[in-house]
């Protein structure tokens, strides 16, 4: 299995809700990633875990909570959005650097979030 | 993070060769290069790296300048499948992960 896989592919959500966004990879990497994609932009990077540890998070505000659960879940809890997280949400996976493997990160197809 | 800078938009005729140009001229001695590129509505999709070596795959082959300042990507053969967003990426490992950090790309166009 060399993919990694988001569900849903598809969420609208009012700004009340709490929902959650899931990945799933069994290529044993030990790095797993949220990028958030806005309409025409480039993705950009909220959370790194790496061996089920929160290693990165680049300021993103609390109304999103990311969770690992093990080395080959990753979760993003949604709950108090605003119309502007609207996005495409992309999980991703790769070896952990010390690992050795230079190998590409590999993206998911995404999560396609509306807030109404 | 290093900076990488790319023109924003190409265009290039089916079945000639696409050369996708890259400027990262902060690049440090440990950060790769790596190319993705995004077709619509798709996640990003890998397409190579590189250090300071030249590189070659099924897919494209990488050109790094000797002094690492910027570097080429090259489709030999465009097809209209080609026709993407590409993005030119410095690799940072970091606290035991990759961080990808994605400048704004280039849309390719392969036209018929």
């Amino acid at each position: 299995d060399t993919e990694v896989t988001q569900t849903p592919k598809h969420l609208v959500m009012g700004m009340t809700n709490k929902k959650s966004l899931k990945c799933e990879q069994h290529m044993g990497h030990r790095a797993m990633y949220w990028y958030k994609q806005k309409a025409k932009k480039p993705p950009e990077l909220m959370f790194v875990y790496s061996y089920e540890k929160l290693s990165i998070n680049e300021s993103v505000p609390s109304r999103f909570s990311p969770e690992c659960p093990n080395s080959s879940l990753l979760n993003l809890h949604l709950h108090a959005l605003q119309p502007e997280d609207s996005a495409l949400y992309l999980c991703a996976s790769s070896q952990a650097s010390g690992q050795g493997g230079l190998a590409g990160t590999l993206f998911g197809e995404g999560s396609r979030l509306t807030v109404l | 993070d290093a900076k990488t800078t790319q023109p924003p938009s190409m265009d290039c005729a089916e079945g000639r060769a696409a050369n996708l140009p890259c400027n990262h001229s902060t690049i440090s001695g440990n950060e790769y290069v790596y190319w993705y590129r995004q077709i619509h509505s798709q996640g990003p999709q890998y397409i190579i790296h590189g250090l300071k070596n030249n590189e070659t795959n099924e897919m494209a082959s990488l050109i790094i300048t000797e002094d690492r300042k910027s570097s080429t990507l090259i489709l030999p053969h465009a097809t209209l499948r080609d026709t993407a967003v590409y993005y030119c990426i410095v690799r940072v490992a970091i606290q035991g992960a990759q961080k990808l950090v994605f400048g704004q790309g280039t849309r390719l166009t392969i036209n018929p």
